[in-house]
């Protein structure tokens, strides 16, 4: 699965959009795009993968360039329970290593009023 | 619709004993990884089942080892407890015909005394 690379921390203010890059720049044209977030002591939450095109739902929406180089996570009016570690992970789904997700140190989103 | 559900969610062991973890599932998931989380680190993958077969496997010793049922649930055994192995264990469950999303249970904390 290709490497991903995240900034350790990012703020935000409640109410505005919360904007997570992440750079995956040797992902291969079957990998696929997922963002989780945790919450102290809880499971990791899925939030929302994609393989090319933009995706939204009710939580978030994710943007992947053209090039699928990089991506970034967008919660669009953040509160102060968004506050989590957010993990970008490229992940073969479908293929030998359907499931399995490698997760790095992810982005600690803090949210503050 | 029950998510993927986990017990127990804390217990304690002592060094030298085994301790087996149960995970359920979501309904209509046929596939079932288990992961380690050290605290303050990522996930770690240590196996996956389908089919009741160990299909792939991580970078973990032969004291952790598995099963998965005809009804998909499955179990992660660990043999000779370490005091290393106190960690936060979860189970992922997945399914081809679910849109490749991956979800996770809340997870059984485990402490090795």
């Amino acid at each position: 699965d290709a490497k991903t690379t995240q900034p350790t921390s990012m703020d935000c203010a409640e109410g505005r959009a919360a904007n997570l890059p992440c750079n995956h720049s040797t992902i291969s044209g079957n990998e696929y795009v997922y963002w989780y977030r945790q919450i102290h002591s809880q499971g990791p939450q899925y939030i929302i993968h994609g393989l090319k095109n933009n995706e939204t739902n009710e939580m978030a929406s994710l943007i992947i360039t053209e090039d699928r180089k990089s991506s970034t996570l967008i919660l669009p009016h953040a509160t102060l329970r968004d506050t989590a570690v957010y993990y970008c992970i490229v992940s073969n789904a479908g293929g030998t290593s359907y499931g399995k997700l490698t997760f790095g140190q992810g982005t600690i989103l803090t949210v503050h009023p | 619709d029950a998510g993927v559900t986990q017990s127990p969610t804390h217990l304690i062991k002592t060094r030298g004993q085994q301790v087996t973890l149960r995970c359920s599932p979501k309904s209509g998931h046929d596939t079932v990884s288990w992961y380690q989380q050290a605290l303050g680190q990522g996930p770690q993958f240590i196996f996956q089942y389908y089919e009741e077969e160990e299909r792939q496997r991580g970078n973990f010793p032969d004291r952790f080892s598995g099963h998965q049922f005809p009804n998909y649930s499955s179990e992660l055994n660990v043999n000779a407890l370490l005091l290393g192995d106190s960690a936060l264990y979860l189970c992922a469950s997945s399914s081809l015909t679910d849109g490749n999303t991956i979800y996770f249970g809340e997870g059984s904390w485990l402490t090795v005394v």
